[in-house]
């Protein structure tokens, strides 16, 4: 089946730094990408949409500024927590959508300290 | 707005015993149905689906699902469970085909043991 790759499957920072995940469809193009955000032991919350080449249209009260969403090509997408805080330490998982499938990646476990 | 519910947050059980795991959704409109495993640290692996046709589904490891309409249900079952099962299972259900607003469970952890 087609791979979705996350990098970096592991992040430390520090509060208030900027921290940037890549979610990569590695052997097909995906129009489309979502991100999704878990916190422990709960399920995932989708966060955005993500469509190559438009503005991500972001979920009820997730903050847009916060969390910056590009997807500038075909197979990649990013997401950017902009002055990360503690509370948004977190799973943070991509996935992308390719004619009637949903491939995942890895996810991204992003702790701040 | 479509929704999901688990009711199992965790399932014990032994090692080549059958095992269910129960999911009811919510929906006013036409669904289309998952299944998905996450083992732990990593992103979900798509079991199975339901999206028309015949309503008993089967899937990869064993792992089948049965859609029930009238009981908005769409349990998840294996005859067999395996050590390498345990694993945390996720229910999923959207009214789209592009997988807009896929909607997860509150997941199952499966806990199988010797």
């Amino acid at each position: 089946g087609a791979v979705v790759s996350q990098h970096p499957s592991w992040v430390i920072c520090k509060s208030g730094t900027s921290v940037k995940i890549e979610c990569r469809s590695l052997d097909f193009q995906a129009t489309t990408m979502f991100w999704y955000r878990q916190f422990p032991k709960q399920s995932l919350m989708l966060m955005a949409t993500s469509n190559e080449g438009s503005k991500a249209t972001y979920e009820q009260g997730v903050e847009k500024d916060k969390f910056l969403i590009n997807h500038a090509s075909l197979t990649l997408s990013t997401l950017t927590v902009t002055s990360a805080h503690p509370e948004d330490s977190s799973f943070y998982i991509c996935s992308a959508y390719v004619t009637g499938e949903l491939f995942f990646g890895e996810g991204s476990r992003l702790t701040v300290l | 707005a479509q929704s999901v519910t688990q009711l199992d947050s965790q399932v014990p059980v032994f090692e080549e015993a059958p095992v269910e795991l129960r999911c009811n959704y919510s929906s006013s409109v036409s669904v289309y149905l998952f299944w998905y495993v996450q083992y732990p640290n990593q992103g979900l692996q798509l079991l199975l689906k339901y999206l028309s046709g015949s309503t008993l589904v089967k899937g990869i490891n064993g792992f089948e699902a049965e859609f029930n309409k009238s009981q908005t249900s769409f349990h998840l079952r294996k005859p067999s469970v395996h050590i390498s099962d345990t694993a945390e299972y996720f229910c999923a259900v959207t009214t789209n085909t592009g997988f807009q607003k896929l909607v997860f469970g509150t997941g199952t952890r499966l806990l199988v043991s010797p």
